[in-house]
């Protein structure tokens, strides 16, 4: 069964200074999608970075990069010069191909103090 | 600036009452999706549709708990009788089949049965 795993239940780093949240996935399918959101304290879901199994490159949007390491099954979401904006519940989640379905992790809560 | 609408954003009943929830996708999106978020269970998927057409509904107690799409502007998801335990935000989200198969969510739906 898949299962996705998010280990930290809370991170915290300084305004400007760059963080990782981890995620670690468990799949059988030789193709998947691997998400990360992002839910602020007002509750929407913002999508924010997607990576395919079979991706040769990680993927980067602005300041998200994903650390797709596929030997280990982890995806980290790794944050660049932190901003207080940036503070929020994070989820990594994953989609096998031959459903539509999202498997969610627990999420990480990330606060960025000044 | 394209988003998910559902309505209403919060609800408070009282045991036994029908809710019915209401969401308006993406003009476009074909695929439709229900999720439930409790500080408990995280954020499980409860149904989906696909060109009006449910395509999975395993995650959705079926005694009580039933989704449509009347057409493709509109999914709801209603319960009857709601219970204490349905206390949750509810999400819809939409997506197209595409490379990453993204799902765009709505602000959510608090309900909250007294």
């Amino acid at each position: 069964a898949q299962k996705i795993t998010q280990t930290q239940p809370g991170m915290f780093v300084q305004e400007k200074e760059a963080v990782t949240l981890d995620c670690t996935y468990d799949t059988s399918d030789p193709s998947y999608g691997l998400f990360w959101y992002k839910q602020p304290s007002s509750g929407e879901m913002i999508f924010l970075i997607y990576q395919g199994s079979y991706d040769q490159q990680n993927a980067t949007e602005g300041r998200y990069s994903l650390n797709f390491q596929k030997a280990r099954k982890s995806a980290n979401l790794v944050i660049s010069a932190s901003q207080l904006g940036d503070s929020a519940m994070y989820f990594c989640a994953m989609r096998e191909d031959n459903t539509d379905k999202l498997i969610f992790g627990t999420g990480t809560r990330l606060q960025v103090f000044p | 600036d394209a988003r998910v609408t559902q309505t209403p954003r919060h609800k408070v009943t009282e045991m036994g009452q029908e809710v019915t929830m209401r969401c308006q996708p993406i003009l476009g999106h074909n695929t439709v999706f229900w999720y439930r978020q409790t500080m408990m269970q995280g954020l499980e998927l409860l149904a989906y549709f696909r060109n009006r057409a449910p395509l999975d509904d395993s995650g959705m107690p079926k005694d009580r708990f039933s989704a449509e799409m009347p057409d493709a502007t509109l999914a709801t998801l209603k319960i009857q009788p709601s219970e204490p335990r349905d206390s949750a935000v509810y999400f819809c989200a939409s997506g197209f089949p595409g490379i990453n198969n993204e799902q765009f969510f709505g602000p959510g739906t608090r309900l909250t049965v007294l």
